[in-house]
């Protein structure tokens, strides 16, 4: 079974607006990671946030973690049509040598 | 440097026909997995080696699958038979830590199956 859940399934906006992805989980983990997937591509990291951390920064993206929510927040601003791809939010739990567990993935199109 | 590498990209065959998937990791490497992604799904653990030993195999259908990384370095998945349920891409990653999951992963472009 995965472990996250992104929201929005599916995002449609213009070029230079924000988009926003939520992804939920459901145990505690040591960190979660953001990754990106072009039609028919392989995933590409993102960037990466630990569970003692709150918010993290990386060129456009913003990444925003609440562990007593179970939650986490990737911001993109001022999107380029290049950024439409599915995003995949993945987990890694507390235990010992687990590897990561995905979302379904939100799907993000940006129109020029 | 070099990516993780896959081969084939795309691979047809008939249901009950054997079929095998090839990766070569990022050089130095020592955690190597392999996903499972449906359409419209996120990846799916199917195996994760350190080194040359399968450290978790838990979600591998051992009766028709089957790996080996068997010097630690590129790795061999194996489906026999194969069955229409199992079309999907079939994606390799790579990470430095032996940690297996504490560090960023690195994918492959992946091979894409279709069962017919």
């Amino acid at each position: 079974s995965q472990q996250g859940e992104e929201d929005p399934q599916a995002l449609s906006i213009q070029e230079g607006e924000n988009a926003t992805m939520n992804c939920s989980y459901k145990t505690s983990i040591n960190n979660l990671q953001w990754y990106r997937q072009n039609s028919g591509r392989g995933l590409v990291h993102l960037i990466l946030i630990r569970s003692n951390e709150r918010e993290k920064h990386s060129g456009r993206l913003r990444v925003t973690l609440d562990t007593s929510k179970k939650s986490s927040s990737l911001l993109i601003t001022a999107s380029r049509a290049a950024d439409t791809a599915s995003y995949f939010c993945a987990t890694v739990f507390n235990q010992a040598g687990t590897a990561l567990i995905f979302g379904k993935g939100t799907t993000l199109s940006v129109s020029s | 440097e070099a990516g993780v590498v896959q081969s084939p990209r795309y691979k047809i065959i008939e249901k009950k026909q054997p079929v095998a998937f090839w990766c070569n990791p990022i050089s130095g490497h020592n955690t190597l997995y392999w996903y499972l992604q449906n359409l419209g799904q996120g990846p799916e653990l199917l195996i994760r080696y350190e080194n040359e030993e399968a450290v978790d195999d838990s979600q591998l259908p051992k009766d028709r699958f089957s790996a080996e990384r068997l010097k630690g370095v590129d790795s061999t998945l194996k489906i026999q038979p194969a069955e229409l349920g199992d079309s999907a891409v079939y994606l390799c990653a790579s990470s430095p830590s032996l940690a297996g999951g504490q560090e960023t992963q690195y994918f492959g472009p992946g091979t894409r199956l279709l069962v017919l």
